[in-house]
This record gives C-alpha cells, sequence and structure tokens, in this order.
C-alpha cells in the first residue's frame, strides 16, 4: 500500500516550453502532497505543500508563477514548470501523505527534468 | 524555521560492522524523526521513524535514538551488508508534518 506514482520518468524540454508533472497517490487518498527538488548528490528541498482544493503554499525563494501547483483531487497534483530554463533542470519528487494517517511521507519515483 | 544537520557526508564501514549517523536540529516544536534511504536514481524509502515521546525504536537491525533535550536523533545499522549501501537522509518535522531534509549520507558498505 501507500503507492505513490509521477509521470513522467524523464523529460527533455527546449528553453522558453511548459512542462506539466503529474503525482499521484494509487492505493490511498492523500490530502496533501510536497514537491521537492533535488540536486544531484544534494538533499531534498522542499518547493511547495500542496493541499487538496486550495491554493499551495511556496517555501520562501520559490516562484509561485514559475512553479504552477494544482491539487484538484485527493489522488492527483501537479506540477507545471513555466518557461523553463536549464537552471530549472533537476530531479522533481513528490510526496504523500495518507489522508487520516500518523503523517508518514511516501514519495514518488521522481522526474528527472532537462532544459536545453 | 527548522535547521537539520547530519553527519558524516560519507561514511564507508567493513560489512559485518555498525554504521552511525547523527542528526541534530533546532526547532524544538519538532515532534517527527523519519530516516530515509535513497539509492541512486531511486525514491527515498522511508526505513524507520520516531516521534517525541520515545527515545528509542528498534527494527530488526535498525535502531533510532532520540534525545530531544539535547536536540538530536541518531540512526544506528548493525550488522551491515552490501545493499545497505545507499544515501541516507534524516527529517524532522511537526505539527503540518512538513519535513526539513539534513544533506545526506553516503553510506559505503564494503564487502
Amino acid at each position: 500500500g501507500a503507492v505513490v506514482s509521477q509521470h513522467p520518468s524523464r523529460v527533455i524540454c527546449k528553453s522558453g516550453t511548459s512542462v506539466k508533472i503529474e503525482c499521484r497517490s494509487l492505493d490511498f487518498q492523500a490530502t496533501t502532497m510536497f514537491w521537492y527538488r533535488q540536486f544531484p548528490k544534494q538533499s531534498l528541498m522542499l518547493m511547495a505543500t500542496s493541499n487538496e482544493g486550495s491554493k499551495a503554499t511556496y517555501e520562501q525563494g520559490v516562484e509561485k508563477d514559475k512553479f504552477l501547483i494544482n491539487h484538484a483531487s485527493l489522488t492527483l497534483s501537479t506540477l507545471t514548470v513555466t518557461s523553463a530554463h536549464p537552471e530549472d533542470s533537476s530531479f522533481y519528487i513528490c510526496s504523500a501523505i495518507l489522508a487520516g494517517g500518523r503523517g508518514t511521507q511516501y514519495f514518488g519515483p521522481g522526474t528527472r527534468l532537462t532544459v536545453l | 524555521g527548522e535547521n537539520v544537520e547530519q553527519h558524516p557526508s560519507t561514511l564507508s564501514v567493513q560489512e559485518g560492522d555498525s554504521a552511525v549517523i547523527k542528526c541534530t536540529y533546532s526547532d524544538s516544536a519538532s515532534n517527527y524523526f523519519p530516516w530515509y534511504k535513497q539509492e541512486l536514481g531511486k525514491r527515498p524509502q522511508l526505513i524507520i521513524d520516531i516521534r517525541s515521546n520515545v527515545g528509542e525504536k528498534k527494527d530488526q537491525r535498525i535502531a533510532v535514538t532520540l534525545n530531544k533535550t539535547a536536540k538530536h536523533f541518531s540512526l544506528h545499522i548493525t550488522e551491515t551488508q552490501p545493499e545497505d549501501s545507499a544515501v541516507y537522509f534524516c527529517a524532522a518535522g511537526a505539527g503540518s508534518y512538513q519535513l526539513t531534509f539534513g544533506k545526506g549520507t553516503k553510506l559505503s558498505v564494503i564487502p
């Protein structure tokens, strides 16, 4: 149980284009999902907290207009990187918390974004 | 906000030996301390967690200790095996379940 999927697993795009990443909780409902960014050999940096039916809460320094988050249902959150640039290239990982659970975060497999 | 420091950044041990990774946190409101294992290119996997109402928790070869007064917690892996080789992250959080992660420890178990 508590499986989280992400799609796509990797994406290569041209500079200036937008990319959408989906995060799904497959076998449970998640009231809260988190989006992280991870650079090579570095830690997980929280970008934003996504709550179903409400606006996402962004961490300091994260541009909300550049990283659009939508959490339209209890099983799906999306992250859209708008007007992507090479410096946005990174590993993006989502996590989800089981509704009514102990607060354990279950992570998705991540999405490798490369912006040319 | 919370600040989590993790040491060491790299750790090499002989197979069968024990490995210890230590973390400190700054926010006394933190009450949840999970440890994640991440293999190269894969998702972080929860291996053990502890809440502030207990001082120690054990699961087979893995144990975590928590000292709330000193604001530090440690991961102990006994009888290490090559498949334990990975990057381990500690984290601290409270309330809304937001987690602040340490920078990670790359553990190498030498056969």
